[in-house]
């Protein structure tokens, strides 16, 4: 398995802003995800990060609104820029670890 | 990559045994079907995972028929602490790695 922890664990923030995301794993890892999940809704993936390559965003996902950085094995970063209340959700990332996905605890983001 | 369907909603008692069918009746030879629970404000935390026949870990077990168009999720004896939303999913191994679609999932509501 993977002890996964992200940044900040919740934030409110205001319509225009930015707010970068942080997860760090306690393992090397070539794959990390990055997910949505709007208040009483299922999961959607946002993006794939391969280490050393830009991401693979899904349908509906550009990289203008969420940039993601892959820096190394072990972390990653997922902006929401230019935010509106739309963005209000919880976004969660997780780690592929010899076929199976965990998850992070999310960052819970309000936008006012 | 499968579609899954599975009952938006079950009610229990404490004690009782949960069974969980989801179907994927599009599921691809190389695909794992895997389970995870989610408290609120919480991640997906991983159950299990398998390919055909059945699986049983300390937490529940997983029946996979021969057609693997289907699983069943059972979990013994639950108590009130099990009442979360349970997903089922499979994955479609993408580049190496199981990019996994969530689904609706399953409200499961333990009562005393």
């Amino acid at each position: 398995s993977a002890v996964i922890s992200q940044k900040p664990s919740r934030d409110i923030c205001q319509r225009g802003t930015s707010l970068t995301i942080q997860c760090q794993v306690d393992s090397q890892v070539t794959m990390m995800f990055w997910y949505r999940q709007q208040p009483g809704q299922s999961l959607t993936l946002i993006a794939t990060a391969n280490q050393g390559s830009e991401a693979t965003y899904e349908s509906g996902f550009v990289i203008d609104k969420f940039p993601i950085s892959r820096p190394n094995l072990t972390f990653s970063t997922l902006t929401v820029s230019n935010m509106s209340p739309e963005d209000s959700s919880i976004y969660l990332c997780s780690v592929d670890t010899a076929g199976t996905q965990y998850f992070g605890p999310g960052t819970r983001l309000l936008v006012l | 990559l499968a579609k899954t369907t599975q009952p938006i909603s079950m009610d229990s008692y404490e004690g009782q045994e949960v069974n969980i069918t989801c179907s994927h009746n599009n599921i691809a030879t190389n695909d794992y079907i895997t389970w995870y629970q989610q408290f609120p404000s919480q991640g997906p935390r991983f159950i299990i995972q398998g390919y055909k026949t059945k699986v049983t870990n300390e937490v529940a077990s997983l029946f996979i028929p021969a057609d693997r168009k289907s699983s069943t999720l059972s979990l013994p004896r639950v108590s009130l602490s099990d009442t979360a939303v349970y997903y089922c999913l499979v994955g479609g191994s993408v580049g190496g790695y199981n990019k996994l679609i969530f689904g609706a999932g399953t409200r499961l509501a333990v009562h005393p």
